[in-house]
């Protein structure tokens, strides 16, 4: 079945430092790739997403570029900051279908 | 204002009861979900809803029951309630289902507790 996996639980960097975030996902439709971010005790809200292959998407110093020869949809920033402090979940939806799947979440935490 | 609103924001239930969480949309959406987030799994797809019609179940158990009773409602009813049900439940919505405008917006979520 459709699934979605995100390898790392807990990332923590310094603010100022890149960060790279991975999503791959498995599916044998066409997917819509999605990343969610949720602080604590927020509700998730839509940072980017992507239906286009090998093209780059950004918003609020996120990029993502979905590639679908890898099955990747990864989520970048050049320069965290403390406020980036939060749970990161890539998500798959498929055309037709109502249901996002989700992968398990990174927590991404920035210290001073 | 708050597009998605969802009462009662924290709940606390006893074992075997039933509770109904409420969600209400005001975004002008034709789709509506459920989604549940515990320790165990981190966010997990329950329903959907296109025009008052369900469209995906992917809940296993008959204790959890959608119900819309108008286009922007979709409640969610949970019987024999247990203490495995204790997550927060998440009502999203979109503007039409299986769309390339299918993006879905989460509202605020509703904390339940079962003892």
């Amino acid at each position: 079945g459709d699934s979605v996996t995100q390898t790392e639980g807990l990332v923590t960097l310094t603010k100022g430092l890149p960060v790279m975030l991975n999503c791959t996902y498995q599916t044998t439709y066409s997917p819509f790739l999605f990343w969610y971010v949720q602080h604590l005790n927020e509700a998730p809200k839509l940072l980017l997403k992507s239906s286009t292959d090998n093209k780059r998407t950004e918003h609020q110093g996120f990029y993502a570029t979905l590639h679908k020869s890898s099955s990747s949809f990864h989520l970048q920033k050049s320069s965290v900051q403390l406020s980036d402090s939060a749970l990161y979940f890539c998500a798959l939806k498929n055309y037709n279908q109502g249901k996002l799947i989700f992968g398990q979440g990174t927590k991404l935490s920035i210290k001073p | 204002d708050p597009k998605i609103i969802q009462k009662p924001k924290y709940l606390v239930a006893v074992t075997g009861s039933e509770k109904i969480l409420i969600c209400e949309q005001y975004l002008g959406h034709n789709a509506m979900y459920w989604y549940r987030q515990s320790a165990k799994k981190p966010l997990e797809f329950m329903f959907s809803y296109s025009y008052q019609k369900l469209m995906d179940n992917q809940t296993a158990s008959s204790r959890f029951q959608p119900q819309s009773s108008k286009k922007n409602h979709l409640d969610l009813q949970i019987t024999a309630l247990k203490p495995d049900d204790s997550a927060t439940y998440f009502c999203a919505s979109s503007q039409d289902r299986g769309t390339d405008q299918d993006t879905q917006y989460f509202g605020p979520g509703t904390r339940l507790l079962v003892l």
